[in-house]
């Protein structure tokens, strides 16, 4: 069946520093989402990639769809403590109302 | 303001016991989902529905049963034949095929086998 794998399981980070979580695919994805779950949270909807290379930014978070639409990255620049929490992806299959989440990067910062 | 309703938040059932979690959303969205989280994992989908009166089983579905009456609602079941329950429940549910719009997610129900 559909995986999506996700590394690093766990990131301890000094505030300041950067930080990439990174989603691979068994499989050729529709699309790409990512979550943030705050601890004690819900996942809460970052962003959609859907085309082949897309790079997507939100101020301190860019976000990449791989070539082949199999990996996918989130990196954040510089930070913050507010950017503590859980990271997921979500893999679409080519059925837009189902997709596969990886197993999350939780991100700790210290200060 | 729009948005998911998950009740309880937390839930304490002893062994061979049946419980219910609500959900009941009022985004008007057709799309509503069931994921059940366990510490260090992903969600993993254990029941889907696309539209009322309607619903398909996910990857873990054994042990648990949904309906689908009402557009607003879409309650989820654990019953005795789920062997390991204790876990975090969400409910979320999405516009099918609107572009750049996730899942929305409820705030959850926290299952404890006693």
């Amino acid at each position: 069946g559909q995986q999506v794998m996700q590394i690093p399981q766990y990131q301890h980070v000094q505030e300041g520093e950067d930080f990439t979580t990174y989603c691979n695919s068994s499989t050729t994805l529709s699309n790409i989402q990512w979550y943030k779950q705050r601890p004690g949270g819900h996942p809460v909807f970052l962003i959609q990639l859907v085309k082949s290379g897309e790079v997507k930014k939100q101020k301190r978070l860019t976000f990449q769809f791989g070539e082949a639409k199999k990996n996918s990255s989130l990196h954040i620049t510089a930070t913050q403590t507010t950017d503590v929490g859980t990271y997921f992806c979500a893999g679409g299959a080519y059925n837009f109302n189902k997709f596969y989440f990886g197993s999350g990067t939780k991100l700790n910062v210290k200060p | 303001d729009g948005g998911i309703t998950q009740s309880p938040k937390y839930l304490f059932r002893k062994e061979g016991q049946n419980v219910t979690l609500s959900c009941e959303q009022n985004l008007n969205h057709d799309a509503m989902y069931w994921y059940r989280q366990d510490p260090g994992q992903g969600l993993r989908l254990i029941y889907y529905s696309q539209i009322v009166n309607d619903f398909q089983k996910g990857d873990i579905a054994e042990g648990y049963s949904v309906s689908r009456e009402k557009k607003e609602s879409f309650p989820l079941t654990v019953t005795s034949a789920q062997k390991n329950p204790t876990a975090f429940y969400l409910c979320a549910s999405r516009r099918p095929g609107q572009a750049d719009l996730g899942y929305t997610f409820g705030s959850g129900t926290r299952l404890t086998v006693v």
